[in-house]
């Protein structure tokens, strides 16, 4: 089924350790997409991806930090957590302005 | 001012009833409009898409753009309880990375028996 996959589902992590959030998308959409959702201010967007080998930061990206090596994975990265980085993740993507955005099924993650 | 701004609710309407969500957006120059629903504890998941002026209808739910106004619309017509989530107003915005998909705080729907 065509679509993104996200892992790990959920995680609780110790404060000061790295996390790897994984996304991957079968779509071949060029544009992929990090947000952050909590309660009472919606979506964030973090950093994103126009194109495979290109970046940006969005809204929050402090403390984060995304590569984009192939068209298909967009992996973000928390060098080293912090409790304000306790939220769910959702990775998107999206085949151009016309089409909105497919969202995964998000990692909630705790900081603790 | 928010981008795009939505009365966070919660909005409760009856079953069978006719639902009305709002939602305002800044940049007069958008061209993109989208209505996500998303149930609690799950990503959003897209319902509509609007790009003119006037109605657009799918099934049960119409979505309405203003463009003068600067003002988009979701009806739900014969609510159902399944209808009860969280809908997300979402308006393609010009940033300095390019078009980017800017969303509102979202409307709680409450549909009650």
């Amino acid at each position: 089924i065509a679509g993104i996959t996200q892992a790990p589902t959920s995680q609780i992590l110790a404060a000061g350790r790295r996390m790897t959030l994984r996304c991957t998308q079968d779509m071949r959409h060029n544009a992929m997409y990090w947000y952050r959702q909590d309660l009472g201010l919606g979506l964030r967007l973090i950093h994103y991806s126009n194109t495979a080998g290109t970046t940006g930061k969005g809204e929050v990206p402090d403390g984060y930090s995304v590569s984009r090596a192939n068209t298909d994975d967009f992996p973000l990265t928390l060098a080293s957590a912090v409790p304000s980085q306790t939220s769910v993740y959702f990775c998107a993507s999206s085949d151009g302005p016309n089409y909105g955005y497919t969202f995964g099924s998000g990692t909630r993650l705790t900081v603790v | 001012q928010k981008e795009v701004e939505q009365n966070s609710g919660p909005l409760s309407v009856p079953e069978g009833a006719i639902a009305s969500l709002n939602c305002t957006y800044s940049d007069r120059v958008s061209q993109s409009f989208f209505w996500y629903r998303q149930y609690s504890g799950k990503s959003p998941e897209l319902i509509m898409s609007i790009y003119s002026n006037g109605d657009k209808e799918d099934g049960r739910f119409t979505a309405q753009l203003n463009k003068a106004s600067q003002y988009v619309s979701l009806l739900i017509r014969d609510s159902q309880p399944s209808d009860s989530a969280t809908y997300l107003c979402a308006v393609y915005i010009l940033t300095g990375g390019g078009n980017k998909l800017t969303f509102g705080t979202g409307t709680q729907l409450k549909v009650e028996l």
